[in-house]
Formats: C-alpha cells, sequence, structure tokens
C-alpha cells in the first residue's frame, strides 16, 4: 500500500514557465502536510508547509484538497535554480505522535534554458 | 548555526564489518530520526527517538541499532554489514511535533562492499 504517490517526471520545463504537480496521499486522517525540495545529493529541504486554505510563498503555491487526498504544487515563472527533485510529505497520524512522517519517492523537474 | 551534524559523510566498509554513524543537533529540539534513502525507494525510516531515553522501530529496523545518547547526539549502528545496507543515511530533528517539518543532516554516503 503506497501511502504519498507522486510521479516521478521528470517534468522538463523551459525557464519561465509554470509548472504543477500532485501527489495523492492514502490515509484520510493524515493531519500536516508538506513539500520538500532535495538537490542532487543533498539533504532535502523544507519547501513550504501546506495549510488547509492553501499558501503561497513568493512564486510557489501549494493546495490540499482533503475530499479528493491530493496535494499541488504551483511553481510560476520556473527559474534554472528550481531544477531539483520535489518530495510530498505527509504526517499520517492525527495524534500528532512523534514516530515519523512519510515521504514520497518525489519529483523530479529540470527547468531548461 | 551548524543545525543537524551528521559524521562521516562518507564511508566504505567491508561485508561484516561495524561501524557508527553519528548524529548532534544543537537546536535542542526533542526528537530525532534515522532514515535511508534509496534510488526508487524514497526516504524510508529507521528508527526514531521521541525524545531522551527512548527510541522506537520504524519502517526497516533490521540491521541496526540506535542509542540516543543524550537530547543531543542520535547514533546509527550497523552491527555486521550488508551490501543491501549501501545507502545514504539522513538523520532529522524536530520539535513541536510533526506539524512542523524536520531538519536534516548532510547525510552519510555508505557503501558496503
Amino acid at each position: 500500500r503506497k501511502e504519498v504517490e507522486q510521479d516521478p517526471g521528470p517534468f522538463n520545463v523551459p525557464e519561465g514557465a509554470t509548472v504543477a504537480f500532485n501527489c495523492t496521499y492514502s490515509n484520510s486522517a493524515s493531519q500536516s502536510f508538506f513539500w520538500y525540495r532535495q538537490d542532487c545529493r543533498k539533504e532535502p529541504k523544507l519547501l513550504m508547509s501546506v495549510y488547509s486554505s492553501g499558501n503561497e510563498d513568493g512564486r510557489f503555491t501549494a493546495q490540499l484538497n482533503r475530499a479528493s487526498q491530493y496535494i499541488s504544487l504551483l511553481i510560476r515563472d520556473s527559474k534554472l535554480s528550481d531544477s531539483a527533485t520535489y518530495l510530498c510529505v505527509v504526517n499520517p497520524y492525527s495524534g500528532g505522535g512523534a514516530d515519523g512522517l512519510t515521504f514520497g519517492k518525489g519529483t523530479h523537474l529540470i527547468i531548461q534554458p | 548555526n551548524a543545525g543537524v551534524t551528521q559524521t562521516p559523510k562518507f564511508q566504505v566498509l567491508k561485508t561484516g564489518q561495524s561501524m557508527t554513524l553519528q548524529c548532534a543537533q544543537d537546536m535542542n529540539h526533542n526528537s530525532m530520526y534515522w532514515y535511508r534513502q534509496d534510488p526508487g525507494m524514497g526516504l524510508r525510516l529507521i528508527y526514531y527517538s521521541a525524545s531522551e531515553g527512548t527510541t522506537d522501530k520504524g519502517e526497516v529496523p533490521n540491521g541496526y541499532n540506535v542509542s540516543r545518547l543524550n537530547k543531543r547526539e542520535f547514533s546509527l549502528r550497523l552491527e555486521s554489514a550488508a551490501p543491501s545496507q549501501t545507502s545514504v543515511y539522513f538523520c532529522a530533528s524536530n520539535d513541536r511535533g510533526l506539524n512542523y517539518g524536520y531538519t536534516f543532516g548532510s547525510g552519510t554516503r555508505l557503501t558496503v562492499v
């Protein structure tokens, strides 16, 4: 049973374009959601949390659809530096326990000049 | 401003050798985690420690042991390394529960030959 699913890509996108990817999660009781960015051979870094009402941080917009159990990330005016793997991350525990987040396998994004 | 520090960054072991991966955080976080990341598999939780003095198994604990030495340090030990343990290992920490994401160390690349 795959708890967090993402399209692995790669998504090849020209610089300046808008790109969006989704992620689905299986546990309807999941409480919190995140997008992480991981550069090649580096550690994952928190890009943004995903709130129920949707949220924006500069060129990045994250949305949550609890009814359909998916999360989306939209990147506008993409830059070469946005090339990375984007990990969808879910807290599957409604009790707020510390026993670990669940990571998707990531979507690989390549921004082309 | 160190965050989460992992040592070593790279290691090559022979099958059957033992080693300990070290992790330390200076953010006064209660919870610490060990993950492994393999191509096509995503990040998988090995062990975690919700607070000083406690440790629990994650998704893939076989072949590993951990020690939460104090609030700052959480080590991962391979008693008898196997080629299947070739992976990139990440330590992470967080505070205030899983609604706030993790901070990761830079990783240890381990090869078992």
